[in-house]
């Protein structure tokens, strides 16, 4: 069965760099794509971007200026970066797999608090 | 960039009764690429519905998806206590590639 679990710190201050990891175990980590979406409390669902195994990226257009993603095959690791931080970043972090259009196996989430 | 829109916002229905969701898109999108989730209290979302109307792994039959084009519709029949959840539909598609609607909650009378 295929697992994600994230990691990362729950708080980060204000205009500092978000960063989250999630490793991935039950399955290859070749062939999908590894994304990361989040959901600020009581809202709904927002697609950050993704990372494919060959290390190609598409981001949200909202947030490409601020979102590096890499992967680390051999770790079967993804991470993210949101640098620049504010309160508006304050969500659950979800990594997820993509495999054709759908999503089918979620981590459980990673509550980020933007606050100094 | 495609627009999804959830209706109703939320829905009261009792048990054993029919829940109709809908998701209009702003342009078309191809039936391969609209997928259904359900997020209950507390939950990571989980995967419904993909290619609008086949049920993943381990869904019960009492959900199904329809739908072409810009109109796409779940449908929780027998509806019981555990479908408390809100439910969002997904589009993969042209920048930015994935988006969701804005979801509807289905709460049990």
């Amino acid at each position: 069965q295929v697992q994600l679990q994230e990691s990362g710190p729950g708080l980060v201050k204000p205009s500092e760099t978000l960063t989250l990891t999630c490793t991935v175990s039950g399955g290859a980590i070749s062939s999908y794509y590894w994304n990361w979406i989040r959901q600020p409390p009581g809202k709904g669902l927002e697609w950050i971007g993704y990372i494919s195994y060959t290390g190609s990226t598409n981001f949200n257009p909202s947030l490409r200026s601020r979102v590096t993603m890499s992967l680390d095959k051999s770790k079967k690791e993804f991470s993210l970066k949101v640098n620049s931080v504010t309160a508006a970043d304050t969500a659950v972090y979800y990594c997820v797999r993509l495999w054709a259009s759908r999503l089918d196996y979620w981590g459980q989430g990673n509550l980020v608090t933007v606050s100094s | 960039e495609t627009v999804l829109t959830q209706s109703p916002g939320t829905l009261s229905v009792s048990p054993g009764d029919t829940a109709t969701l809908s998701c209009r898109a702003s342009e078309s999108v191809s039936s391969t690429y609209l997928s259904w989730y359900q997020q209950k209290p507390g939950q990571a979302p989980r995967l419904l519905i993909y290619d609008a109307s086949t049920r993943a792994t381990g869904i019960p039959d009492r959900f199904s998806g329809s739908g072409s084009g810009t109109d796409f519709t779940l449908t929780i029949s027998r509806l019981e206590p555990e479908d408390l959840a809100v439910y969002y539909c997904q589009q993969y598609g042209t920048s930015p590639q994935l988006t969701f609607g804005g979801g509807t909650k289905v709460e049990i009378k």
